[in-house]
């Protein structure tokens, strides 16, 4: 089967550095992707990682290891506007197209 | 239009009745797909297109039918509400496969099922 995991909650300061974890079991990987999504609203793009290391655009990094199944997403400077749900999403490399997301972690950012 | 949309935003409907739940891109995109997000669970594929013409199933396609006669539009339609339809409802789409290339999601609709 497929599974994703990622931890429910995680709280951080303002400014500060916080690491959200996902590991996943896939039959077959075609990339791992990170969105954004704040409350109410749709998910938006954040990165993707096929290969293994890390990739930095801006405040946000992820980065991932294929042979252990595991990527985090690295958001520095945090602001009040990181508040959000961060979606670890895997595609599957099945002949289809599709995409497996986790649950989703909920990040909350307190002054 | 600019990039995604969806209709309606939100819907309360009666069991047993039929809903078309649209979704419309102008990004000229090949793929596209529908999800259903419920707390707890996630984002799960209902169905997608790789491009005009074809159809493929997802994890939760039960209950669930999509077309896509024009690159434009993939509605969604419930034969027959159940409760357990309720949902939020998004669209997305991305240019060819989902490989390298990041899908772009509507708003969301909203739809509860009596």
């Amino acid at each position: 089967g497929q599974n994703i995991d990622q931890p429910t909650e995680m709280t951080a300061t303002e400014g500060a550095i916080v690491q959200i974890n996902c590991t996943y079991q896939t039959s077959g990987f075609n990339g791992l992707f990170w969105y954004q999504q704040h409350a109410g609203e749709a998910p938006t793009f954040l990165s993707y990682n096929v290969l293994d290391g890390l990739e930095e655009k801006g405040r946000f990094s992820s980065f991932l290891s294929r042979s252990k199944g595991y990527s985090y997403l690295l958001l520095k400077e945090l602001q009040m506007k990181d508040s959000a749900s961060y979606l670890c999403a895997v595609t599957l490399n099945t002949g289809g197209f599709k995409t497996i997301f986790g649950a989703g972690t909920r990040l909350f950012v307190k002054a | 239009i600019a990039g995604i949309t969806q209709a309606p935003t939100s819907q309360i409907l009666a069991a047993g009745r039929r809903m078309t739940l649209r979704c419309t891109q102008d990004m000229r995109h090949n793929a596209m797909y529908w999800y259903r997000q419920d707390l707890g669970l996630g984002l799960r594929l209902i169905h997608y297109s790789n491009t005009a013409g074809t159809t493929g199933k997802g994890e939760v396609p039960d209950g669930y039918s999509v077309s896509r006669a024009n690159t434009d539009d993939f509605p969604l339609t419930l034969a027959s509400a159940v409760p357990s339809q309720t949902s939020v409802y998004f669209c997305a789409s991305s240019d060819s496969g989902p490989g390298s290339n990041e899908q772009f999601f509507g708003p969301g609709t909203r739809l509860t099922v009596l």
